[in-house]
């Protein structure tokens, strides 16, 4: 138990789908991030939210789509995704986004698969 | 371009020693990060290396060269339950993280 929980585990979706992925972390962090993993890759960083605005965004397609209600809730919306999209999408907090920024707590990830 | 280099695979056998490396090429160096990811299982944060030497916690120690551009994760006392991938991860200039691929460690009796 990272303090950190991700929904669902697992999700099949096609290429016309809309769906949603949740993150909620119970450590009193004040950034949160989504990564991308894929099987033998580095992880890839999506976006970054510090103090619930959006400070980071490495050019990741519009088909995904981020929101940050508070600093305890992360969402990733994804839409019209495309096979390639299929991987473990991670969700991380740490204390702040800054110097100390490397020790991330990561969710369990959302296992994502487009047919 | 920024890299992180660490082998794909290692196998090594239960109650043995096994270093895991890191080489690192980044615009910037603000520390060397690394996680343990069982499969299925979120990454969990291991060390933290900003100046050069040996950090030591417990059965598993981390060292650093910048000079070199160089990392270890040193494992003694290899337990089964040490089977995972080890990912190593530099700060850069920046303050963003920078990923290698991950280090499959496969524990043998």
């Amino acid at each position: 138990e990272t303090g950190v929980t991700q929904t669902p585990r697992h999700l099949v979706m096609g290429m016309t789908n809309k769906k949603s992925l949740k993150c909620e972390q119970h450590l009193g962090h004040n950034a949160m991030y989504w990564y991308k993993q894929s099987a033998k890759k580095p992880l890839e960083l999506m976006f970054v939210y510090s103090l619930e605005e959006r400070v980071e965004n490495n050019s990741v397609p519009s088909r995904f789509s981020p929101e940050c209600p508070n600093s305890s809730h992360l969402f990733l919306h994804l839409h019209t995704l495309q096979p390639e999209d299929s991987a473990l999408y991670l969700c991380a907090s740490s204390q702040a986004h800054d110097r100390v920024s490397g020790e991330l707590f990561f969710g369990e990830g959302s296992r994502l698969t487009v047919l | 371009g920024q890299n992180i280099d660490q082998p794909t695979e290692m196998t090594a056998t239960e109650g043995a020693i096994v270093q895991i490396n890191c080489t690192y090429q980044t615009s910037g160096f603000n520390g060397l990060f690394w996680y343990q990811q069982h499969a299925g299982e979120a990454p969990t944060f291991l060390s933290y290396n900003v100046l050069d030497g040996l950090e030591e916690k417990g059965r598993f120690s981390s060292f650093l060269s910048r000079s070199k551009g160089y990392s270890y994760l040193l494992l003694k006392e290899l337990q089964m339950k040490d089977s995972a991938s080890y990912l190593c991860a530099v700060l850069d200039s920046n303050y963003q993280l920078i990923w290698g691929a991950g280090t499959k460690l496969i524990i043998k009796p």
